[in-house]
């Protein structure tokens, strides 16, 4: 069955420290990547998504993933975070362009960046 | 443009009482989905609807379900509801067929079972 990890369950930066979150999923063929955000107490808001192309992907915010395929992973970056991006991120996969589109997540990511 | 309304979005049940979540999109969206949130486990998926007329289990569907009423409206219902199924539950859609496209929350119901 597809699956996703997410490594770091709870992160706490220091303001203009740099971010990285790990994602890796474990279906082989096709897939598409998304990161969402969630802020305290809000949805799920999509960060950036990736389905084919360049595997560099950039977001909103400053958001940015790289997809490697023979690593089956998706990391999350942002070279400089702020108090603002505090929150839960989520790494998703999708099986792509056949079948249904189920939305596996990983358990999140709880972000705490300290002003 | 609203995007996907769930209500109600705060509920609390007594153990044996019944419910149900109502999810509705304006998007025009082929599928829908019923997650749960639950702290350190991430969204887990109940039941999705690739399109009007179906419906599938996801990873825990034991306890819910599900009816697809029409393309915009995909609801949610505890026949009789256990403190296991005090969560978030959030609904979402999205597009159907060509490159993926991501999924569309709600503002989530927030569900406690007493």
């Amino acid at each position: 069955a597809q699956s996703v990890s997410q490594h770091n369950h709870h992160v706490i930066l220091s303001e203009a420290a740099s971010l990285e979150l790990g994602c890796n999923y474990s279906y082989g063929g096709t897939v598409n990547l998304f990161w969402y955000v969630q802020y305290p107490g809000q949805h799920l808001q999509l960060l950036l998504k990736y389905f084919s192309g360049d595997p560099l992907v950039k977001g909103i915010k400053g958001f940015e993933a790289e997809f490697i395929k023979s690593k089956f992973s998706f990391n999350l970056r942002k070279p400089s975070v702020q108090w603002s991006d505090t929150a839960e991120y989520f790494c998703a996969v999708n099986r792509g362009s056949s079948g249904t589109y189920k939305y596996i997540f990983g358990t999140g990511t709880r972000l705490k960046v300290l002003a | 443009n609203a995007g996907v309304t769930q209500t109600p979005k705060f509920q609390v049940l007594k153990t044996g009482q019944s419910m149900t979540l109502q999810c509705a999109q304006d998007m025009n969206h082929n599928s829908m989905y019923w997650y749960r949130q639950d702290p350190g486990m991430g969204l887990r998926l109940i039941y999705y609807s690739a399109s009007e007329g179906t419906t599938d289990k996801g990873e825990v569907p034991n306890g819910y379900n599900v009816s697809r009423l029409n393309k915009r409206e995909f609801s949610l219902r505890l026949e009789s509801a256990a403190p296991s199924q005090t969560s978030v539950y959030f609904c979402a859609s999205s597009e159907w067929g060509g490159e993926g496209t991501e999924a569309f929350f709600g503002q989530g119901t927030r569900l406690t079972v007493v």
